[in-house]
């Protein structure tokens, strides 16, 4: 059954610094990757995805997100970070076939000014 | 377009009570899932339907049971609430069966007394 690993629980950053956030997927097949982001009282809003092609993936709000096979990663980037980036990140893995997420732990980030 | 709506966005019940969840998915999406949000067990897939028909279980009891009608609006019930219930109920719309990238809504608090 395929996993999908946070280390991360808490992460502070200093405003205008720069993240990343880890993650580490178990999976047989070549997977679907995604990163979401929960602000408090709220969904899961999608950041970016991986399918296929190139592993560097952009996404909105500035985030961008590396897929590096060898590692089994697809790690969260942001160069530099902005007070309301301050929620909780989830990475998530699709099964092959339907919806089903298979989420992480998620990723709490507190940004200080 | 509006997005992943969810009603009641707030609900109080008691233990051994039932309750009913409803989600309407974005227009044009075909494909709802349901995901369970607790503190102690983060997010886990509940079930997924597509075209009145569940695709896709997780792993709860059969307390937890779910339905989609033809314009694609789903609902969720829990019968004999228990207090580990307390949770955040997500539900995420897709176009179609496989496309893998869900809309989330707000979600619905159940809290069980």
């Amino acid at each position: 059954a395929q996993s999908v690993t946070q280390p991360d629980i808490h992460i502070t950053v200093s405003e205008g610094a720069s993240l990343e956030l880890r993650c580490n997927y178990s999976y047989g097949a070549t997977p679907y990757l995604f990163w979401y982001v929960q602000s408090p009282g709220q969904g899961l809003q999608l950041l970016l995805k991986y399918f296929s092609g190139d592993t560097l993936v952009q996404g909105i709000k500035g985030f961008e997100a590396e897929f590096k096979r060898s590692q089994s990663s697809f790690n969260l980037r942001k160069p530099s970070v902005h007070w309301s980036d301050a929620a909780e990140y989830f990475c998530a893995v699709a099964q092959a076939a339907g919806n089903k997420l298979t989420f992480g732990g998620g990723t709490r980030v507190l940004v200080k000014p | 377009k509006a997005g992943v709506t969810q009603t009641p966005r707030y609900l109080i019940k008691t233990r051994g009570q039932q309750v009913t969840l409803s989600c309407s998915p974005i227009s044009g999406h075909r494909s709802v899932s349901w995901y369970q949000q607790t503190p102690g067990q983060g997010l886990q897939f509940l079930f997924e339907y597509f075209s009145e028909t569940q695709r896709n279980k997780g792993n709860f009891p059969g307390r937890f049971s779910g339905r989609q009608f033809s314009n694609s609006r789903s609902e969720m019930n829990v019968s004999t609430l228990e207090l580990g219930d307390s949770a955040l109920y997500l539900c995420a719309s897709s176009f179609w069966d496989s496309n893998y990238e869900q809309y989330f809504g707000p979600g619905t608090r159940l809290t069980v007394t």
